[in-house]
């Protein structure tokens, strides 16, 4: 089973508003990403959890608070966004071996600032 | 630094057609992986394949066919016979061995099969 799930798959929100995106993977994977996808771009890599520890960030606002509470779970707290930050936003997940292993996607959630 | 370009931005195919999408990339890295996924309307990317640097030989899926050309750093794609569900998205990514494990993305071909 390679199944990422995210939740919600569709977010509208204003610039005050505080919200939150979830993943959920159980394939056992110990890596866990975060991307930003803008239309008719590729995704972008905004955060990496490895073995739940925040790994890699890539210069991302402090209004995006990523968390990985345990193994299977990533969220993504958004707070005071801009309506540039309207996006889709994919979660991946992958296993962590010496090799560079496949990273698996869920559905995205499409998120629109107003 | 690593780069992938797929310099097709669009393709437009007539149901049952071959087609053949490109992708180039560039590292230094000896050791690398490359990958297709999927994307269509709904969003989500969906895995392919991933070869090794290392593993010349070409794939058959299916419909699906890969070349991997390590002499010209090439790995392109090619759909048999294509159908309307093929429509998507593709995108090629490249993983260096070294660093973290990113996935550098070409800018995507979009592939509209018209029944």
């Amino acid at each position: 089973d390679t199944e990422v799930t995210q939740t919600p798959k569709h977010l509208v929100m204003g610039m005050t508003n505080k919200k939150s995106l979830k993943c959920e993977q159980h394939m056992g994977h110990r890596a866990m990403y975060w991307y930003k996808q803008k239309a008719k771009k590729p995704p972008e890599l905004m955060f990496v959890y490895s073995y739940e520890k925040l790994s890699i960030n890539e210069s991302v606002p402090s209004r995006f608070s990523p968390e990985c509470p345990n193994s299977s779970l990533l969220n993504l707290h958004l707070h005071a966004l801009q309506p540039e930050d309207s996006a889709l936003y994919l979660c991946a997940s992958s296993q962590l071996t010496p090799t560079r292993e496949t990273q698996y996607f869920g559905p995205g959630t499409r998120l629109l600032v107003l | 630094a690593q780069k992938v370009t797929q310099a097709q931005t669009e393709i437009s195919v007539v149901e049952k057609e071959d087609v053949t999408l490109d992708c180039v990339y560039e590292t230094r890295d000896t050791t690398y992986y490359l990958f297709w996924y999927k994307q269509p309307p709904s969003g989500e990317l969906v895995f392919l394949i991933r070869r090794n640097s290392f593993d010349e030989q070409n794939e058959i899926s299916g419909r699906y066919s890969w070349n991997f050309q390590k002499s010209t750093s090439s790995f392109n794609f090619t759909i048999t016979a294509s159908q309307v569900v093929d429509s998507a998205v593709y995108f090629c990514a490249l993983t260096p061995e070294t660093g973290a494990n990113n996935l550098f993305f070409g800018t995507g071909t979009r592939l509209t099969v018209i029944p």
